[in-house]
C-alpha cells in the first residue's frame, strides 16, 4: 500500500522559514505530480502549490505566491514544502497529497502541525 | 481563482435518511470536481471523483452528479459512520491549480 510519511510538528516564531517533507514508499507524484494542502482549525482545506515528480514544474495559489517553494527529490521519493515569512495565520495542519488520478487526491499524508508564535 | 460555493453549511438528518449536498462553482470547472470526507484529526478521504466516479472503497450510497458549475454529492441512506464534514474541490487547468470549498458539516439530527 502506497503511503506519504510527512515530517513531525514544528513551533515556529513570527518572520522564520518552515520546511516539510513528505516522503512517498513508491514513485507515485512522478505521475501526476504531489500538492501541499493545510487546514487551520475549523477551517477547509486550502491548496497551496503543486510540483510535477517528472521536471520540477511547479504551480501555486496566488496568495502563496513569491512565499512559497515547493520541490522533490526523485532519487529518495521525498517532496519538501519551504514556507517563508511566516506569521501566525499560517498556524496549521499541512499535508500532502498525490495519487493516481490527475483531477483529485486519493493518497494524503498524516499531517504536519505547524504552529506560529512569539 | 475559482471560488467553489457549498450548501448548506450544516445538514441536521438522522441515520437512514438521504443526504443531499451542493456545490456551485464561480466559472465552469467541466467534470473535475471531487467530493472528501473528513472526520476528525484525519485527512480528508476521497469519495467522488470527475464529478460522478465513485473512489476505490467508498461505498455505492455515495454518488455524484453534475457539470459546469453545479454539482451534488447524494448519499442515499446515512450511516452512523457518515455524518462527518464533506468538502468539495476542483482543478483548472493543467499544469493544475485546485481550490476547496468551505465544507458541509453532516450532522445527527
Amino acid at each position: 500500500q502506497v503511503q506519504l510519511v510527512q515530517s513531525g510538528a514544528e513551533v515556529k516564531k513570527p518572520g522564520a522559514s518552515l520546511k516539510v517533507s513528505c516522503k512517498a514508499s513508491t514513485d507515485i507524484f512522478t505521475i501526476y505530480g504531489l500538492s501541499w494542502v493545510r487546514q487551520a482549525r475549523g477551517q477547509g482545506p486550502e491548496w497551496m502549490g503543486w510540483v510535477s515528480g517528472q521536471n520540477g514544474k511547479t504551480t501555486f495559489a496566488q496568495k502563496f505566491q513569491g512565499r512559497l517553494t515547493v520541490t522533490t527529490d526523485t532519487s529518495t521519493r521525498t517532496a519538501y514544502m519551504e514556507l517563508r515569512s511566516l506569521r501566525s495565520d499560517d498556524t496549521a495542519v499541512y499535508y500532502c497529497a498525490s495519487g493516481y488520478n490527475r483531477d483529485a487526491f486519493d493518497m494524503w499524508g498524516q499531517g504536519t502541525m505547524v504552529t506560529v508564535s512569539s | 481563482e475559482i471560488v467553489l460555493t457549498q450548501s448548506p453549511a450544516t445538514l441536521s438528518l438522522s441515520p437512514g435518511d438521504r443526504a443531499t449536498l451542493s456545490c456551485r462553482a464561480s466559472q465552469s470547472v467541466g467534470i473535475y470536481l471531487a467530493w472528501y470526507q473528513q472526520s476528525p484529526g484525519q485527512a480528508p478521504r476521497l469519495l467522488i471523483y470527475d464529478a460522478s466516479n465513485r473512489a476505490t472503497g467508498i461505498p455505492a450510497r455515495f454518488s455524484g452528479s453534475g457539470s459546469g458549475t453545479d454539482f451534488t454529492l447524494t448519499i442515499s441512506s446515512l450511516e452512523p459512520e457518515d455524518f462527518a464534514v464533506y468538502y468539495c474541490q476542483q482543478r483548472n487547468n493543467w499544469p493544475p491549480a485546485y481550490t476547496f470549498g468551505q465544507g458541509t458539516k453532516l450532522e445527527i439530527k
